[in-house]
C-alpha cells in the first residue's frame, strides 16, 4: 500500500500570499496518477486537480499541481479567505487507492 | 448539474445492519463506476468500496470486505451499499463519489463529484 505523506499539516498565511502543499509517496505513483481534493469546513471534498497537473473543470488558475515520481505539490497563489479548507492528495496509481492525511490551510 | 443525494445513515448498534442509497442526476449514470467514500468524524478520507458501471467490476477496502455489499440499479440511476456487522469503527460520514471516465469498481481514478454524505453512528 503506498503511504502519502503530506506536509505541513497547518499552514498559516497572509492574504495574497503563495501557499505550497506538499504530498510525498512512499514509492513511486504510477503514470503520475495523483489527484488533489479541497474540503471545506461541512462540505464535501472537491476535485482541484487529477493526473499530478491538470485542473479540473471549473477550478481557477490559481491552483496549480506539479511534481512526479512519489513528489508531488499544489500551489495555491493569491490566498483568499475563501482559500480556508483542508486539502487531501489521493494516488490512483496503485492498489489500494489512498488519501494523504490533509494539509489544513488558515488565514493569517 | 451532477447531484449526488446519500440517505439511508443513523444510528445504529454494534453488529446490526443498515443500508445506505445514493440517488444521482444531472449526467448518463450507466456510463460511470460508482464508489463510495467515508470520512471518520475528524479524520481523514477513505475509499470503502466502488462498483464497475455495468457491476461487472466490484471492489472493496480491507476494512469491510466481508461485511459490506455493493449495488446498484442504472434504471433508477442509484448505488446501494449494504452494510451488516456494523463495527463502532465504521462510524463515519459516508460519501457517494462518481468516478472519472476511465475508473472502474476495483480501481477507482480520481472522483470527479461528491454526495454530501451520510452519517453513519455505530455505538450501543
Amino acid at each position: 500500500e503506498i503511504v502519502l505523506t503530506q506536509s505541513p499539516g497547518t499552514l498559516s498565511l497572509s492574504p495574497g500570499e503563495r501557499a505550497t502543499l506538499s504530498c510525498r509517496a512512499s514509492q513511486s505513483v504510477s503514470s503520475n496518477y495523483l489527484a488533489w481534493y479541497q474540503q471545506k469546513s461541512g462540505q464535501a471534498p472537491r476535485l482541484l486537480i487529477y493526473g499530478a497537473s491538470s485542473r479540473a473543470t471549473g477550478i481557477p488558475d490559481k491552483f496549480s499541481g506539479g511534481g512526479s515520481g512519489a513528489d508531488f505539490t499544489l500551489t495555491i497563489t493569491r490566498l483568499e479567505p475563501e482559500d480556508i479548507a483542508v486539502y487531501y492528495c489521493q494516488q490512483y496509481g496503485s492498489s489500494p487507492r489512498t488519501f494523504g492525511q490533509g494539509t489544513k490551510v488558515e488565514i493569517k | 448539474e451532477v447531484q449526488l443525494v446519500e440517505s439511508g445513515g443513523g444510528l445504529v448498534q454494534p453488529g446490526r445492519s443498515l443500508r445506505l442509497s445514493c440517488a444521482a442526476s444531472g449526467f448518463s449514470f450507466r456510463d460511470y463506476a460508482m464508489h463510495w467514500v467515508r470520512q471518520a468524524p475528524g479524520k481523514g478520507l477513505e475509499w470503502v468500496s466502488g462498483i464497475g458501471w455495468n457491476s461487472d467490476s466490484i471492489g472493496y477496502a480491507d476494512s469491510v470486505k466481508g461485511r459490506f455489499t455493493i449495488s446498484r440499479d442504472n434504471a433508477k440511476n442509484s448505488l446501494y451499499l449494504q452494510m451488516n456487522s456494523l463495527r463502532v469503527e465504521d462510524t463515519a460520514l459516508y460519501y457517494c463519489a462518481k468516478d472519472s471516465p476511465f475508473g472502474s469498481g476495483s480501481y477507482p481514478d480520481y472522483f470527479g463529484y461528491w454526495g454530501q454524505g451520510t452519517l453513519v453512528t455505530v455505538s450501543s
